[in-house]
């Protein structure tokens, strides 16, 4: 099984600052890596797909990067609505299909 | 519009079973594989199980194999997860979830449904 080790756990942040979320895998799992937000109280949304494409709906703030096992979201200002939880999951060996921790930006 | 709608949850006491369906909805459902995956409260995602679009191939979480067994009805657009032996620590919001792309199974997961929420508790 191949483990999911996101950082930090949380992070606090005020609007407008620039946001940088690692993920790291315990292997390779090339750029099978996804990205998912979630609000609270919502359910998860795709986010970034194939470690750096962004899902349709999420504005150009967004991005990722990373091949491998080391992986990164980040928001380059951040808006309130982007307070929320994000969780790094990899597609590339399964089962079982695995997720982060999660990374919870909270305001500071 | 692609829409899942889960149903089935509620109170169980430990050791007994239930069985949630999802119904898809605004896309060619017998296309696409199909996952099952749940949240504690408050807690992370775990993926549960998986599908393949013709139901042949089927995979489950260790933690769940040998209780669970999912399932789908193509013919009526519907995702199923029949669970057996609940422990209280199967206690969680179930969603299913649709593989992005059809026919591929390196994909992550595009659509997700509202959840329907499952306590195990005596």
């Amino acid at each position: 099984e191949i483990v999911m080790t996101q950082s930090p756990a949380t992070l606090s942040v005020s609007p407008g600052e620039r946001v940088t979320l690692s993920c790291r895998t315990s292997q390779s799992v090339n750029s099978n890596l996804a990205w998912y937000q979630q609000r609270p109280g919502q359910t998860p949304r795709l986010l970034i797909y194939g470690a750096s494409t962004r899902a349709a709906g999420f504005p150009a703030r967004f991005s990722g990067s990373g091949s491998g096992t080391e992986f990164t979201l980040t928001i380059s200002s951040l808006q309130s609505e982007d307070f929320a939880i994000y969780y790094c999951q990899q597609y590339n060996t399964w089962p079982p299909w695995t997720f982060g921790q999660g990374t919870k930006v909270e305001i500071k | 519009q692609v829409q899942l709608v889960e149903s089935g949850g509620g109170l169980v006491k430990p050791g007994g079973s239930l069985r949630l369906s999802c119904a898809a909805s605004g896309f060619i459902f017998s296309d696409y594989y199909m996952s099952w995956i749940r949240q504690a409260p408050g807690k992370g995602l775990e993926w549960v199980s998986y599908v393949s679009s013709n139901g042949q191939s089927v995979l489950y979480a260790d933690s769940v194999k040998g209780r669970f067994t999912i399932s789908r009805d193509n013919a009526k657009n519907s995702l199923l997860l029949q669970m057996n032996s609940l422990r209280s620590d199967d206690t969680a919001f179930y969603y299913c979830a649709r593989a992005d792309r059809p026919q591929q199974l390196l994909r992550p997961f595009d659509y997700w449904g509202q959840g329907t929420l499952v306590t195990v508790s005596s």
